[in-house]
């Protein structure tokens, strides 16, 4: 089965900084990979997912994404971070023929002045 | 386009009491899943339904159950609350027809804060 690893339980980055947010996945074959960001309280909102061509994914808010098949990752990438995008992401992925997404288990950001 | 609807968004509940959830999915979705989110457990699946019919269930026991009806609403019900049964419940809709949700993706709703006392 597939799995997702979010290996940063906890970032904190000050605002006006780049963001980086890891994400690996264990499968075999190229899988649907999805970011989600999540408000307390809220339900998740879809960022960005791929699918398939290129590898470089553009979001909404800001964020982009690059899938590298030879590392089998999916980080998340802001260059400049504000502070409403203090949240929890989660790193997902689906596989054709699976009946679920999986999600990884959730990097909260901490944004400081 | 309205999005995915789920009432209550909040509820408390007594240890041994039964509870039943709604979700509307966005127009047009005939797949709703379900997932309990938990500090401990994080995004868990329960169930998804596919025109009325349960396609797919996540590991967890009898006493969670749920049902889709032809208009694509869905509701879940948990029956003898249990103290760990506390979680945000999540409804996600998805434009998947015969095919997975997974290859789609999902659109979640706010979810129901449910606690049990």
């Amino acid at each position: 089965a597939q799995s997702v690893t979010q290996p940063d339980i906890h970032i904190t980055v000050s605002e006006g900084a780049s963001l980086e947010l890891r994400c690996n996945y264990s499968y075999g074959a190229t899988p649907y990979l999805f970011w989600y960001v999540q408000s307390p309280g809220q339900g998740l909102q879809l960022l960005l997912k791929y699918f398939s061509g290129d590898t470089l994914v553009q979001g909404i808010k800001g964020f982009e994404a690059e899938f590298k098949r030879s590392q089998s990752s999916f980080n998340l990438r802001k260059p400049s971070v504000h502070w409403s995008d203090a949240a929890e992401y989660f790193c997902a992925v689906g596989v054709g023929g699976y009946p679920k997404v999986t999600f990884g288990t959730g990097t909260k950001l901490q944004v400081i002045p | 386009k309205a999005g995915v609807t789920q009432t209550p968004r909040y509820l408390i509940k007594t240890r041994g009491q039964q509870v039943t959830l709604s979700c509307s999915p966005i127009s047009g979705h005939r797949s709703v899943s379900w997932y309990q989110q938990t500090p401990g457990q994080g995004l868990q699946f329960l169930f998804e339904y596919f025109s009325e019919t349960q396609r797919n269930k996540g590991n967890f026991p009898g006493r969670f159950s749920g049902r889709q009806f032809s208009n694509s609403r869905s509701e879940m019900n948990v029956s003898t609350l249990e103290l760990g049964d506390s979680a945000l419940y999540l409804c996600a809709s998805s434009p998947a027809g015969d095919r997975s949700p997974a290859n789609y993706g999902y659109t979640f709703g706010s979810g129901t804060r449910l606690t049990v006392v």
